[in-house]
């Protein structure tokens, strides 16, 4: 049974520095990792997707990589900013349409 | 990105009424699922959907839910008896896309009183 658990659970960073959030899964049979953006009380944005065969997908100042051998995956958040003060959960798929089985969250607050 | 619209996107209800929850796919796609997160929670797996049965459910859905995709559109999760614990945001995705990821709707927070 896929088991992802993230770390740190709550991270407060001032603003300008770069920051890395981990996720690791218990199963690496999986066919993708997907980052996810949640605001308080709002919904979930898809931030990146990384496929089982590639190391990392970038978007910006966001940058997520994927070590299924190991089973973890990071997600790089560059020259952070207030805006992005959130909850960021990571999500292991087994096919590709399987459930996703979410980590319980990093809560990201980034000081002005 | 696909788009997925859920309706309400605030129900308040008493215990013990029934509540159907709605979630419109832009596209015609096959696969749906729910998802439920009660506040500070994780975000856990309800039911999936496919081709208009389901094809997996979770220990969660028990015989109080169920789903159904009444007029080949919209896509419904029904509880039929709400009880307390049932208070949370409930989130409909579509996936089964070629790359596989799942794409969520804004969701509707349910508040059983």
């Amino acid at each position: 049974k896929q088991e992802v658990t993230q770390i740190p659970a709550a991270l407060s960073v001032p603003e300008g520095e770069n920051l890395v959030l981990n996720c690791s899964f218990t199963d690496s049979a999986i066919y993708n990792l997907q980052w996810f953006r949640q605001d308080p009380g709002k919904g979930l944005t898809s931030l990146l997707l990384i496929q089982s065969s590639q190391r990392e997908q970038t978007s910006g100042r966001l940058n997520a990589s994927l070590d299924k051998s190991s089973g973890r995956s990071t997600l790089y958040i560059a020259a952070s900013q207030p805006g992005d003060s959130a909850t960021y959960l990571c999500a292991a798929l087994k096919t590709s349409y399987d459930k996703v089985i979410f980590g319980p969250g990093t809560s990201l607050s980034v000081i002005p | 990105e696909p788009e997925v619209t859920q309706t309400p996107s605030h129900q308040v209800t008493q215990m013990g009424q029934e509540v159907i929850l709605r979630c419109v796919p832009i596209s015609n796609h096959l696969y749906f699922y729910w998802y439920r997160q009660i506040l500070g929670q994780k975000v856990e797996f309800l039911v999936s959907f496919y081709n208009n049965e389901i094809s997996e459910k979770s220990e969660i859905f028990d015989d109080q839910f169920s789903v159904e995709r009444p007029d080949g559109s919209n896509f419904t999760l029904k509880i039929r008896s709400t009880k307390l614990e049932d208070s949370a945001m409930y989130f409909c995705a579509r996936g089964g896309l070629a790359g596989g990821g799942q794409f969520f709707g804004p969701g509707t927070r349910l508040t059983v009183l």
